[in-house]
Parts: C-alpha cells; structure tokens; sequence
C-alpha cells in the first residue's frame, strides 16, 4: 500500500484566494511526523511546514497550514492569499519514527496560480 | 533553516565516465544524508541512506557498485555514479538531517542534473 497518497496532480487556483491540497498517508506506527515541501522549477525542495502525529494543534507556518484530520489519516495543506510565487510542485512525506530515518513521499501536485 | 550545498549542479558527461556528486550540510552535523533520484514531473526517487561512518544502505533495485556513496564525515556525502550511461542521466538531490526523531527534517541540496551522451 502506498505509505503517502497525493491524489491532485494538478491544481489550479486564482491569486489572493486559498487553496487546498490533499494528502492522505498509511502507518501503524503511533509516533510519525508529516511534511511538506515546495519544489520550484529550479528543482530545490524547500521545506514549508510539519506536523507531529502527537501534536493537538494543527500547524501553521505564515500563509501556510496544514489541516491534520488524525483519525482520517490526511494531513492537507491549506495555502491562504495565493501568490504567483506559490507556483510549483508540492510534495506530502511522512517520516516514520519506530521504524527508521526513511521519508516517504507522495507523488505531488503541481500548483499553478492564475493571475 | 538549514542549508545543503551539491557540488556540481549541472554535469554533462560521456558514457562510460564517472561522475562524482558531493553533499555537504553547511551549518549543521548531518548525521544522515539521503541521495534520491528524480525523473521528470515524477517524485523522489530513494536511493540510499547514508549514516556517517557505516555503509550506506541502498534501496531495493539501487546497484550499490553503481551508484557508491560515501559518508566519510559529518558534513559530507559523496556519490558516485561509475561507468555512466544515457539511462542515469536524472536529476540527483541530496538531503540531510541532523537527528534520528521524526521531528528532524530533511533539508535538501538544490540537485544535481546530470546528462549522460
């Protein structure tokens, strides 16, 4: 089974408004973290935000958010006032932590944001 | 947040060449680095993980004398791709972190695109 699953290749959103991307992920391990990253077309992977499996409160980072629904296993990220900036791949990783350093990561979505 | 350099970011090469990348974590100890690979619009690839001092442990289907990696301190990690071919040519980005709790992320490099002829 897939441990990470982004289900948006693509997504497209209008600048200013907020946008959702979908994650869901597939673990029995009770302590795992959750991420996400920006990959421009340059290629760099920028870290953006995380969430612990055993944090109350869902995790914010400056216009980005991650709306944790534990019992769902989803983790989506919400990105509010859209910028033309925000225009890139989006990946969802998971790091398991009873069963090793390996970061799973979702197959993306592509973000484009629409002037 | 913490920065990883690659060395080169860009390398065309001849097949049957080696081409050797390097990671270095520059603010930090990276007690584990990750090499991965990437095809086009497609995800992160895992190749290997790498512990400072020990072997790397390669992913299912990774040949391990193809793709050496080198760990030889807390601030770099090598990888080499011996004897290329066109079929690695991929972009190769790098990642490290400095713990083992599942709050440590990784910090990536800005990749490495190689282009075997």
């Amino acid at each position: 089974a897939q441990k990470i699953t982004q289900t948006q290749p693509g997504m497209f959103v209008q600048e200013k408004e907020a946008v959702t991307l979908d994650c869901t992920y597939d673990t029995s391990d009770p302590s795992y973290g959750l991420f996400w990253y920006k990959q421009p077309s340059s290629g760099e992977m920028i870290f953006l935000i995380y969430q612990g499996s055993y944090d109350q409160q869902n995790a914010t980072e400056g216009r980005y958010s991650l709306n944790f629904q534990k019992a769902r296993k989803s983790a989506n990220l919400v990105i509010s006032a859209s910028q033309l900036g925000d225009s890139a791949m989006y990946f969802c990783a998971m790091r398991e932590f009873n069963t090793g350093n390996q970061f799973y990561f979702g197959t993306g979505t592509s973000l484009t944001v629409i002037p | 947040g913490a920065v990883v350099s690659q060395h080169p970011s860009r390398v065309i090469c001849k097949s049957g060449t080696s081409v050797k990348i390097e990671c270095r974590s520059l603010d930090f100890q990276a007690t584990t680095m990750f090499w991965y690979r990437q095809f086009p619009k497609q995800s992160l690839m895992l190749m290997a993980t790498s512990n400072e001092g020990s072997k790397a442990t390669y992913e299912q289907g990774v040949e391990k004398d193809k793709f050496l990696i080198n760990h030889a301190s807390l601030t770099l990690s090598t990888l080499t791709v011996t004897s290329a071919h066109p079929e690695d040519s991929s972009f190769y980005i790098c990642s490290a972190t400095s713990g083992q709790t599942s709050t440590d992320t990784q910090y990536f490099g800005p990749g490495t695109r190689l282009t075997v002829l």
